[in-house]
């Protein structure tokens, strides 16, 4: 079992330009979850999917944001235009339903937007 | 809402000797899950441990385990026999339906 799979693994770009993060969730697994880490605000929930719908977008911080997943082994997160604030650490998690709960996390892209 | 306090920012242990890690959360949920998430300098989250709710049996896994108190909505981890590899950020979270709450984080620092 590969894991969860996040792409790239780290992003320079200058603000106004767009972005876009990647996740393989792990095969079998049916919830998908989008988080945001700062110092400043930890760890946060952008948004999540199941069986490929979005179902709660609630975290995300602006319509600058925007997550799709086009079926199940595939999701993507854009950010346009990006801005100096939006730098972070990005994580994909997925999780199986009917599992305990916990979810299995990528490795995380590290963005940063000059 | 569903809220988690890690009431301690950071901690230090030697090598070899054991600590605890402070939780609490929240809920009003009778039937829930909580765990214990580490995440070294590589910034890999990684599950150490899992308790569901509806268990009195307090979870261990290895020199990991909880001591759950439900009435109290306390969850704390105590890690024996620490190691150099040990140190790292723990997270503290709740699982309710779909979703995890974590709690802000606690840094552990291992001294040789």
């Amino acid at each position: 079992d590969a894991g969860v799979i996040q792409s790239p693994r780290h992003e320079v770009t200058e603000m106004g330009q767009e972005v876009t993060l990647r996740c393989k969730p792990i095969s079998g697994h049916n919830s998908l979850f989008w988080y945001r880490q700062t110092m400043m605000r930890g760890l946060e929930l952008l948004i999540y999917f199941n069986n490929n719908v979005p179902i709660d977008d609630s975290g995300m911080p602006e319509d600058r944001f925007s997550a799709k997943m086009p079926n199940a082994s595939f999701s993507t997160l854009k950010i346009q235009p990006s801005e100096p604030r939006d730098s972070a650490v990005y994580f994909c998690a997925s999780r199986r339903q009917g599992s305990y709960n916990e979810q299995f996390f990528g490795p995380g892209t590290r963005l940063t937007v000059l | 809402a569903q809220t988690v306090t890690q009431s301690q920012p950071e901690m230090s242990v030697q090598e070899a000797e054991t600590v605890t890690l402070s939780c609490t959360y929240d809920t009003s949920e009778s039937d829930y899950y909580l765990f214990w998430y580490k995440q070294p300098p590589s910034r890999q989250m990684i599950l150490v441990i899992r308790q569901e709710a509806y268990k009195q049996q307090n979870a261990t896994e290895n020199r990991f385990s909880v001591n759950f108190q439900k009435a109290a909505k306390s969850f704390s981890l105590k890690i024996s026999d620490s190691q150099l590899g040990d140190a790292a950020m723990y997270f503290c979270a709740y699982g309710a339906g779909n979703m995890l709450t974590f709690g802000g984080g606690t840094r552990l620092m291992v001294k040789p």
